[in-house]
């Protein structure tokens, strides 16, 4: 399983963009780039998957440079509910996935 | 789409007891999908795959006997903790995708407290 590295925390006040990048040097060829947003007590939210080059959706971008190794999950302006647990991890989509200890953001109004 | 349906949502039970947690995929199929175990302020912890038809595989370290999976058709899994006792106490959560290319999408979670 590729592992990752990313902050283990964030502040940030409402309004502003905020942006988790995510390192996983031994990404193998078929793995995609998925991030997850969790609530206390909740499963694990899906917010956005990619491959390569950029992603967006109606909630997040995903920045993933050529070498694929790193990644960058980009929220514009957040809200105090975004404060949550984000989780970056690497892998095929119907296989086992490895969940580092993620990135705690906290927004603060 | 891709909903993961996992019931109960809380269990609250003595030690000894057996429970039976049920994880469902509502609309679509899923011949793979996944259990795992957090404990307070710490990250998901994978404890075994479970496989339609076939026997799940376990993560180093989790006891199979304790934890008893079945995957008994294309869209349910149940996990069973067997005679648990306090120290099973967790939350546990199941995920399933609906293939190779695709997220694994993840239930609401089972908060499992034994007394």
């Amino acid at each position: 399983l590729a592992k990752t590295t990313q902050p283990i925390s964030m502040d940030s006040y409402e309004g502003q963009e905020v942006n988790i990048t995510c390192s996983h040097n031994n990404i193998a060829t078929n793995d995609y780039i998925t991030w997850y947003q969790q609530f206390p007590s909740q499963g694990p939210r899906f917010i956005i998957q990619g491959y390569k080059t950029k992603v967006t959706n109606e909630v997040a971008s995903l920045f993933i440079p050529a070498d694929r190794k790193s990644s960058t999950l980009s929220l514009p302006r957040v809200s105090l509910s975004d404060t949550a647990v984000y989780y970056c991890l690497v892998g095929e989509g119907d296989y086992k996935l490895s969940f580092g200890a993620g990135t705690t953001v906290t927004v603060r109004a | 789409g891709a909903v993961v349906s996992q019931h109960p949502s809380r269990v609250i039970c003595k030690s000894g007891t057996s429970v039976k947690i049920e994880c469902r995929s509502l609309d679509f199929q899923a011949t793979t999908m996944f259990w795992y175990r957090q404990f307070p302020k710490q990250s998901l912890m994978l404890m075994a795959t479970s496989n339609e038809g076939s026997k799940a595989t376990y993560e180093q370290g989790v006891e199979k006997d304790k934890f008893l999976i079945n995957h008994a058709s294309l869209t349910l899994s149940t996990l069973t903790v067997t005679s648990a006792h306090p120290e099973d106490s967790s939350f546990y959560i199941c995920s399933a995708s609906e293939g190779s290319n695709q997220p694994q999408h993840f239930g609401d979670g089972t908060r499992l407290s034994i007394l």
